[in-house]
């Protein structure tokens, strides 16, 4: 079945580091790649998404790009701030054999320092 | 994008009793989805709910135990019946099309005492 892999957290970093968030997936078709976000008290929110290989969704100064060779789609940012600090869950959506077949990872919880 | 409302956003219970959450959309969608995120997890998938049919349910969870309604295009129930203490989550609507996003309610976080 489809699966979604995240680097395990908590990752802890200095204001404006760098940061890099690793997603693998397995899937048996053609999936859609997503990254959520959930702030602390809040649901998940869609950061960005990538519907074919090669795409690279942005937003907010993250970016990612749809690997399928590698099968993945690891989050980047180049300057964090404090109010980055939050889960972020990779997701993929995909055509199963009953309908949309929509698989979460296990989500990172980013902490970022000032 | 759509936006979604839930009630409560969040209640205290004892076991043994049931609680129905509400989820509201904004516009009419065809597909509605109900999950359930335990204390520093992932999100696990209840059930799908497609409006003039009965919910599909993910394995490990029952009808009996989480009865979902469906009445009209914008609107949903999701009921957690005889509860324990084990079902102290955030348990969150959302919406969404094949290939498309899906767009969450802000959640129910339920404790169960």
């Amino acid at each position: 079945g489809n699966s979604v892999t995240q680097m395990e957290g908590p990752v802890t970093l200095s204001e404006e580091a760098f940061l890099t968030i690793n997603c693998t997936y397995t899937a048996t078709g053609y999936p859609s790649l997503f990254w959520y976000v959930q702030y602390p008290g809040e649901g998940l929110q869609l950061l960005l998404k990538a519907t074919k290989a090669d795409d690279k969704g942005s937003n907010k100064g993250f970016e990612a790009t749809y690997r399928k060779e590698t099968t993945s789609f690891h989050l980047e940012k180049g300057s964090v701030q404090v109010s980055d600090s939050a889960v972020y869950f990779c997701a993929l959506s995909d055509l199963g054999n009953y309908g949309q077949n929509f698989v979460f990872g296990p989500g990172t919880r980013l902490s970022v320092l000032p | 994008s759509a936006v979604i409302s839930q009630k409560p956003s969040r209640d205290i219970c004892q076991r043994g009793t049931s609680l129905t959450i509400q989820c509201q959309v904004d516009s009419q969608v065809t597909m509605m989805f109900w999950y359930r995120q335990q204390p520093g997890q992932s999100l696990t998938l209840i059930a799908t709910a497609n409006q003039g049919s009965e919910a599909t349910y993910e394995s490990g969870f029952v009808i009996d135990k989480f009865p979902i309604s469906r009445p009209n295009l914008t609107f949903s129930t999701l009921t957690v019946s005889n509860m324990s203490p084990e079902d102290s989550s955030i348990y969150l609507c959302s919406v969404g099309d094949l290939y498309n996003e899906q767009f969450f309610g802000p959640g129910t976080r339920l404790t169960v005492l």
